[in-house]
């Protein structure tokens, strides 16, 4: 069985470009979760999708906003990207948002 | 809120030494408790996990042991290979917070041949 898949894998976008990061979760699940990971930290939360509804949302700025559509995919967009937002962005998929996230190879972006 | 304090590495082992990595929490709901692990340049990997106290979870020669009277969940391993060699990351999830996962900053460990 397929995986999480996300694409790009990697990307190099400059100081106040837009980005739009995609997101395949398993199939059958329909609650997807985007994560950041700047180099040598844990994962911090960005949001949280479950039926195409926001269910949660992490200490981000507006800048970054996502969604879900009708066949459970994903994209995270992030607007006028700073160099601090250099980093892995990780989608995790799970059957409902109670049970066990499985993670994606994460979109590796580099803001120059 | 949650919070996951891992053992601050990095961790270097020769091959079949034995692994302990330290993790305890603060949640204040009933978490469940996972153990990550991130392979060079990939994304992470479920390597276990536990849903409630006294729960041992174990995968590939790895296992945890939820201890809620601790509030830890210490990731072990009896014999340690190359291919070990990893980031590891504690989380939990509950649902007050609407199961997002909160992780620790990892642990790397580093194992020779």
């Amino acid at each position: 069985d397929a995986g999480v898949t996300q694409s790009p894998t990697h990307l190099i976008k400059t100081r106040g470009q837009h980005v739009t990061l995609r997101c395949s979760p398993i199939s059958g699940h329909k609650s997807v979760s985007w994560y950041q990971q700047v180099l040598g930290q844990g994962p911090q939360f960005i949001f949280q999708y479950y039926e195409k509804e926001e269910r949660g949302r992490g200490n981000f700025p507006d800048r970054f906003s996502a969604r879900q559509f009708p066949n459970y995919s994903s994209e995270l967009n992030v607007n006028a990207l700073l160099l601090g937002d250099s980093a892995l962005y990780l989608c995790a998929s799970s059957l409902q948002p109670q049970e066990t996230q499985y993670f994606g190879p994460g979109t590796r972006l580099l803001v120059l | 809120g949650n919070s996951v304090t891992q053992m601050e590495g990095p961790v270097t082992l020769s091959e079949e030494a034995f692994l302990t990595i330290n993790c305890t929490y603060t949640a204040t709901g009933y978490p469940s408790l996972f153990w990550y692990v991130q392979y060079p340049g990939e994304g992470l990997q479920l390597l276990l996990k536990a849903t409630k106290a006294d729960d041992k979870g174990s995968n590939k020669g790895f296992e945890a042991t939820y201890r809620k009277e601790t509030t830890s969940f210490h990731l072990e391993k009896g014999s340690v290979q190359v291919s070990d060699s990893a980031v590891y990351f504690c989380a939990l999830s509950d649902w007050v917070n609407d199961y997002k996962l909160s992780f620790g900053a990892g642990t790397t460990v580093t194992v020779r041949a």
